[in-house]
């Protein structure tokens, strides 16, 4: 079946610009995590969602990062003014239990590369 | 104290050989531990995963060793073939979140 998908899976950006990227979760899963990995680092974890509840967004790096689930399935990471800082690869995952529950496990789409000149 | 740490950062082993990654934490509050494989260009896929209830797990040719009191579990993989190459990454969950180790970039030589 379809897996976790991300699109753009390439994205170029000038210093300043904003950007969005996309996550189509797998079909009725419930939870819906973004991470961002930088090159040679394991992921980081920055929001997850709970249907459309935005139930944890500590790792968000700043106010220039924004995330939104408004339906409950398809998911947009924003990233307004981006830095060179915020070059990375994002990654979407999403997981049929619970957002909170701890043997959830997540199901990574292949991401997206974001590189700001 | 959210760190998971990991180690070694490379690892070559030759095909038929045994592959042994570490981690290590300090949260004790972490409540569930899975190992995932990344091949470049792709996304992190679960590989196995244990619960710290539990002392080992094995699926196949992976093994999970999970030491509750030294705070440690560790990924053996039996008979490593060349197809193992890739990199592996442990993690532990909190509150359903994940937090990676460093990862390690495996090499089996044919």
């Amino acid at each position: 079946g379809a897996g976790v998908s991300q699109s753009p899976r390439y994205k170029v950006a000038k210093r300043g610009q904003d950007v969005a990227l996309r996550c189509d979760p797998i079909s009725g899963h419930v939870s819906l995590f973004w991470y961002q990995q930088a090159l040679g680092q394991g992921p980081e974890f920055l929001t997850y969602f709970q249907n459309e509840a935005q139930l944890d967004k500590s790792g968000l790096p700043s106010d220039r990062f924004f995330a939104e689930r408004p339906e409950g399935s398809v998911s947009t990471l924003k990233i307004q003014r981006t830095q060179q800082e915020d070059s990375a690869v994002y990654l979407c995952a999403s997981s049929p239990r619970l957002a909170g529950d701890p043997y959830n496990e997540q199901f990574f789409g292949p991401g997206t590369r974001l590189t700001v000149l | 104290q959210q760190q998971v740490k990991q180690s070694p950062q490379s690892l070559i082993v030759q095909k038929g050989g045994i592959s042994i990654i570490n981690c290590a934490y300090e949260n004790t509050a972490f409540d569930y531990f899975p190992w995932y494989q990344q091949f470049p260009g792709k996304g992190p896929a679960l590989l196995i995963a244990i619960r710290p209830d539990v002392s080992e797990k094995k699926e196949g040719r992976f093994t999970i060793s999970f030491n509750k009191s030294a705070k440690q579990f560790s990924l053996h993989i039996m008979d490593s073939q060349p197809g193992d190459s890739a990199t592996y990454f442990c993690a532990a969950s909190i509150t359903g979140k994940l937090i990676f180790g460093q990862g390690t970039e495996l090499s089996v030589k044919p």
